[in-house]
């Protein structure tokens, strides 16, 4: 299976910018995603194949990468994003999801 | 609107099995992927496969083949989930999710907590 590598968290002051870092143990392509979970809700899509904002998604968020090495940005960060980010590789199968990371805003 | 309306907890014996559902509204049912998603308290999401409402075509994670039973109902736009042989292993919440672009997950069921104890 493709493993995918988060770190697991991060923090940050309102008004930085932050960048989420996804690994991929092999490739796969642009079919990248990233998802918000806040606790007790359901994950919520952020940005699909590596650089695609979903719909309704604040500007703030953004995605790149390709490949093996893909990265969500939130610029600039603001206290609602205190969450758990996932990205989910849809290329090999089965789909993976990496492990998450939390982000505390100070 | 999209929306995912999935069934409410279940408390379930070890050895037995358990069928939740998730009920579509807002698109149009047989164009689109059903996926399901099982996240344990702490951890991570895994990928348990999908269905195709349109033809009932399916597509499992070979961890979860003989575990996972996808279903779906055009008549009533709703997607079901059958775990079998439950164990402690199987606590969990389970998410449906509409699958777009090849496994683009973007609208998600509010998910199903399945707890396994005697």
């Amino acid at each position: 299976d493709t493993v995918l590598t988060q770190s697991p968290a991060l923090a940050v002051s309102p008004g930085e910018r932050v960048s989420i870092s996804c690994r991929a143990s092999e490739g796969v392509n642009s079919y990248m995603h990233w998802y918000q979970q806040k606790p007790g809700q359901q994950p919520k899509l952020l940005i699909y194949k590596a650089s695609n904002l979903a719909s309704g998604v604040p500007a703030r968020f953004s995605g790149s990468g390709s490949g093996t090495d893909f990265t969500l940005t939130i610029d600039p960060v603001e206290a609602d994003d205190t969450a758990t980010y996932f990205c989910q590789q849809s290329w090999n199968d089965p789909f993976t999801f990496g492990s998450g990371t939390k982000l505390e805003i100070k | 609107q999209v929306q995912l309306q999935q069934s409410g907890a279940e408390l379930v014996k070890p050895g037995s099995s358990v069928k939740i559902s998730c009920k579509a509204s807002g698109y149009t049912f047989t164009s689109y992927d059903m996926h399901w998603i099982k996240q344990q308290p702490g951890n991570g999401l895994e990928w348990i496969g999908w269905i195709y409402p349109g033809n009932g075509n399916t597509k499992y994670n070979q961890k979860f083949n003989g575990k996972a039973t996808l279903t779906a109902d055009k008549s009533s736009s709703t997607a079901y989930m059958q775990l079998s042989s439950l164990t402690s292993e199987d606590s969990a919440v389970y998410f449906c999710a509409r699958g777009e672009i090849r496994g683009t997950l973007d609208y998600w069921g509010q998910g199903v907590m399945v707890t396994v104890s005697s």
